[in-house]
């Protein structure tokens, strides 16, 4: 029974460059979430997400960030035109309903 | 605008006695409380959790306690063992629906042999 799969586990851009984040979610889970973790810092949320349908963005950038769920496939989170600042821990975590959320091992960007 | 509070950023304790972490929260709205490990280089995995109808909820050696009054929660583990050293976060979550869940910044708990 596999977990939340996340890749890349590291992935390193060069600014201006776009970034793209996977997530598979536990079987049977159809609720995703993303959450970043900035140095020192809490993991603050990004998007919540059903297949195809976005229903919290309220965490996300008005810019240059954004997030799908298709109905078949990943999740995905896409960065464009990176800049150092998005250097974080990139979180995705899946819940079955309104249970508990089961976080993925994390994506790791560096902005050069 | 921090709405959970972890205010010591780490703790050290002896194998085999009591770790209190604790937590505290400005937002009434939040019904639904859950604590966090997380190793470095891992993503965080899920501890314990209780809803606001509960002041107490309690699984082998965790225990987490609640007081709405004060907005507080604290998280007992005991006893301590050196496998529960980790950075530890509390969250919430909030009523009406909303399924996100708000972070404390964490705080390091090291248990030592």
């Amino acid at each position: 029974n596999a977990g939340v799969m996340q890749n890349p586990r590291h992935l390193v851009r060069r600014r201006g460059q776009e970034a793209r984040l996977r997530c598979s979610p536990m079987k049977g889970h159809s609720h995703v979430y993303w959450y970043r973790q900035l140095p020192e810092e809490g993991l603050k949320f990004m998007v919540y997400l059903q297949k195809e349908n976005i229903i919290d963005e309220s965490g996300m950038p008005k810019e240059r960030f954004s997030a799908e769920f298709p109905k078949e496939g990943p999740s995905i989170l896409r960065i464009q035109q990176v800049v150092r600042g998005d250097s974080a821990a990139y979180f995705c975590a899946s819940s079955h309903r309104l249970d508990e959320q089961f976080f993925g091992p994390g994506t790791r960007l560096t902005v050069l | 605008d921090q709405q959970v509070k972890q205010n010591s950023p780490s703790l050290s304790v002896q194998e085999g006695r009591i770790s209190i972490l604790n937590c505290d929260y400005t937002n009434s709205m939040f019904d639904y409380f859950l604590w966090y490990k997380k190793y470095p280089a891992e993503g965080p995995t899920f501890l314990i959790s209780i809803s606001s109808i509960k002041d107490k909820n309690e699984d082998g050696r965790f225990t987490v306690f609640l007081n709405k009054s004060a907005k507080h929660l604290s998280l007992h583990i005991v006893p301590s063992q050196p496998g529960d050293s980790a950075v530890y976060f509390c969250a919430a979550r909030g009523k009406g629906g909303s399924e996100k869940l708000v972070f404390g910044k964490g705080m390091k708990l090291t248990v030592n042999p």
